[in-house]
């Protein structure tokens, strides 16, 4: 069965300090990857995604993440972290049996000015 | 081009009633999906309607069900209520099944529902 771990549950940067959240996955054929981020109150926004291809992918708001097959991860990052980034972040894989996301626990982020 | 829109936004309810939530997808979207969101269990699947027809369903009790109109439009509903059906139910609609092809899906801003 597929999964996404989030190891960090909460994690506080600095404003203008670099950003990197962790994923890994277990899911049994080439799998989808996708990070949402989640502000309170609100539904969920995609920020990036990967299919195949090149491994580094970039997505809005400034972001990118990496592919690591051999590591099963696919992390975050952000080189210089704004105050309005303070959100909740999902890593997500999929599909599965149609369009059905398996998500991970999410990692609070906090901005400190 | 509108996106997500689920109704109502906030409910509240007392144990052992039922509830429907509602969810109208982006226009030209056939598949809407449904999620629970809690504190403790995180986001979890509860199932998938693409052109009227359940294709998946999650791990829940059948006191969970849902169903999908000729527009496109779902709505899910939840009978006997519990404590524990506290969440933030989010929809998220697909112009395609996932099957074949893959297309991104679009959240909604979620009901949240609150039992008492």
């Amino acid at each position: 069965a597929q999964s996404v771990t989030q190891p960090d549950i909460h994690i506080t940067v600095s404003e203008g300090a670099s950003l990197e959240l962790r994923c890994n996955y277990s899911y049994g054929a080439t799998p989808y990857l996708f990070w949402y981020v989640q502000s309170p109150g609100q539904g969920l926004q995609l920020l990036l995604k990967y299919f195949s291809g090149d491994t580094l992918v970039q997505g809005i708001k400034g972001f990118e993440a990496e592919f690591k097959r051999s590591q099963s991860s696919f992390n975050l990052r952000k080189p210089s972290v704004h105050w309005s980034d303070a959100a909740e972040y999902f890593c997500a894989v999929g599909p599965y049996a149609g369009n059905m996301l398996t998500f991970g626990g999410g990692t609070r982020l906090m901005v400190k000015p | 081009k509108a996106g997500v829109t689920q109704t109502p936004r906030y409910l509240i309810k007392t144990r052992g009633q039922q509830v429907t939530l509602s969810c109208s997808p982006i226009s030209g979207h056939r598949s809407v999906s449904w999620y629970q969101q809690t504190p403790g269990q995180g986001l979890q699947f509860l199932f998938e309607y693409f052109s009227e027809t359940q294709r998946n369903k999650g791990n829940f009790p059948g006191r969970f069900s849902g169903r999908q109109f000729s527009n496109s439009r779902s709505e899910m509903n939840v009978s006997t209520l519990e404590l524990g059906d506290s969440a933030l139910y989010l929809c998220a609609s697909s112009s395609t099944s996932g099957r074949n092809v893959y297309n991104e899906q679009f959240f909604g801003p979620g009901t949240r529902l609150t039992v008492l």
